[in-house]
């Protein structure tokens, strides 16, 4: 166990439609990032939070949004899917996010979405 | 433009036998971190080593080691005596800040290794 909970592992749903995605971070850690895994695209940068508020947006799609509760867990929304936003959705978080912190990020084990 | 390059989507090593995975990388900045992760078929991803802009030695974490060349912006992963439950994608990956957002990690495509018995 990394400490960063996931849920919910697996997820399947219809294009069109809405999901979230939940992510508590690891004890003390102030950062929560969220990327996203496809085959053709590798991993991507979604989107950063820290301590509540916005930090970084990478290749976030106007269809997607998150945030990041007082508790510093957050939610990834996903909404009007389509069968290409089949992914695996990460979220993982560190402590300050500085270059030189030397521990990185702690992924959890990601949310598999299937649209059909 | 790309920021971190793996150039070898698959590699094959003898079990016992040392493998390098390659990794270069783009910065202008002085201040960045390199990372590498492993992420087995089950999916997770594993934080493996470190190296940090300004470290004066390659990083090393048991069997793994880091062959940091910065004038060449390289940042070569090296296994030594290869296992089998080696056998997983292998990522590469900067932080940067130049505008302090948060360090957000790059990642480069993967090295899918597979150690042979």
């Amino acid at each position: 166990d990394s400490g960063v909970t996931q849920t919910p592992k697996h997820l399947i749903t219809a294009t069109g439609q809405r999901v979230t995605l939940r992510c508590s971070p690891r004890s003390g850690d102030l950062s929560v990032y969220w990327y996203q895994q496809s085959l053709d695209q590798g991993l991507q940068f979604l989107i950063q939070y820290y301590n509540g508020e916005e930090r970084a947006k990478g290749n976030i799609l106007e269809r997607f949004s998150a945030q990041q509760f007082p508790d510093l867990h957050s939610e990834l929304n996903l909404s009007s899917l389509e069968l290409g936003d089949s992914a695996l959705y990460f979220c993982a978080s560190s402590v300050a996010g500085t270059v030189l912190d030397r521990t990185g990020y702690t992924f959890g084990s990601g949310t598999r979405l299937t649209v059909v | 433009a790309q920021k971190i390059t793996q150039t070898q989507p698959g590699m094959f090593v003898q079990e016992k036998e040392a493998v390098t995975l390659d990794c270069t990388y783009d910065t202008s900045d002085q201040s960045y971190g390199l990372f590498w992760y492993k992420q087995p078929s089950s999916g997770e991803m594993i934080f493996l080593i470190y190296q940090g802009s300004y470290d004066e030695q390659n990083a090393t974490e048991g069997r793994y080691s880091l062959n940091f060349q910065k004038a060449r912006k390289s940042a070569n992963l090296v296994i030594s005596a290869s296992q089998l439950g080696d056998s997983a994608m292998y990522f590469c990956a900067m932080r940067e800040d130049p505008y302090n957002q948060g360090g957000k990690l790059i990642f480069g495509q993967g090295t899918e290794l597979s150690v042979k018995p």
